[in-house]
């Protein structure tokens, strides 16, 4: 299987500042077929499923405010929010779909400073 | 308007059976793959099963494979997911997940609100 390790577990920002989240893959989750990352990234508020903010390591889902971005490097992804509000604060999990089983990082909570 | 909707969650006893469902609305549904996703109270996700649009191909976790099953009927627009010899460690919220369906694996597009499905005595 294909471990997702997120790190930090947990950060505290400040409004309007950068919140930086980092998932790492164990294995390379690259697509043979259209060379992209089959990597996702879901937020998840209280008492709310899941909602997907980025797919292929950088696409942007349609609604999701352009202050969130996702950036790779190999097996090292981010997820950027570039100016933090406060209906960010949640938890984040990223995703990997490149094989079965499907896996998510631990998850990390973005929390006001 | 994309929605979906589970039912079918309780308490259950340790060894038995239950059968979630989801009816979704507002896309095509046997058009895409579906999946079911789980969270432990207080933990985070894990992907349980998956089922394509056919119905033709299923896919388990190793967690619950030859104790779940996952199932469609198109024609009646509704996913299920029958769950026997139930443990405790089963107990989570159950959402169903819709594919995005844009090629190779699958992220997921829409969620439900989700179930919640507790094994207790």
């Amino acid at each position: 299987d294909i471990v997702m390790t997120q790190s930090p577990d947990s950060l505290a920002v400040s409004l309007g500042e950068r919140a930086t989240i980092n998932c790492k893959s164990s294995q390379s989750v690259l697509s043979n077929s259209n060379k992209k990352n089959c990597l996702g990234w879901y937020q998840q508020k209280p008492g709310q499923p899941p909602k997907l903010l980025i797919y292929w390591a950088s696409a942007r889902e349609s609604g999701v405010p352009d202050r969130f971005s996702g950036s790779e490097s190999g097996t090292d992804f981010t997820l950027t929010i570039s100016s933090l509000q406060a209906e960010d604060v949640a938890i984040y999990y990223c995703q990997q779909y490149l094989s079965i089983p499907w896996t998510f990082g631990q998850g990390t909570r973005v929390e006001i400073k | 308007e994309v929605q979906l909707l589970e039912s079918g969650g309780g308490l259950v006893q340790p060894g038995g059976s239950l059968r979630l469902s989801c009816a979704p609305s507002g896309f095509t549904f046997s058009n895409y793959a579906m999946s079911w996703v789980r969270q432990a109270p207080g933990k985070g996700l894990e992907w349980v099963s998956a089922i394509s649009g056919s119905g033709g191909n299923t896919y388990y976790a190793d967690s619950v494979k030859g104790r779940f099953a996952i199932s469609r009927d198109n024609s009646k627009n509704t996913l299920y997911l029958q769950m026997n010899s139930l443990r405790a460690e089963d107990t989570a919220v159950y959402y169903c997940a819709k594919d995005a369906g844009r090629g190779g694996g699958s992220c997921f597009d829409y969620w439900g609100q989700g179930t919640l499905v507790t094994v207790s005595s």
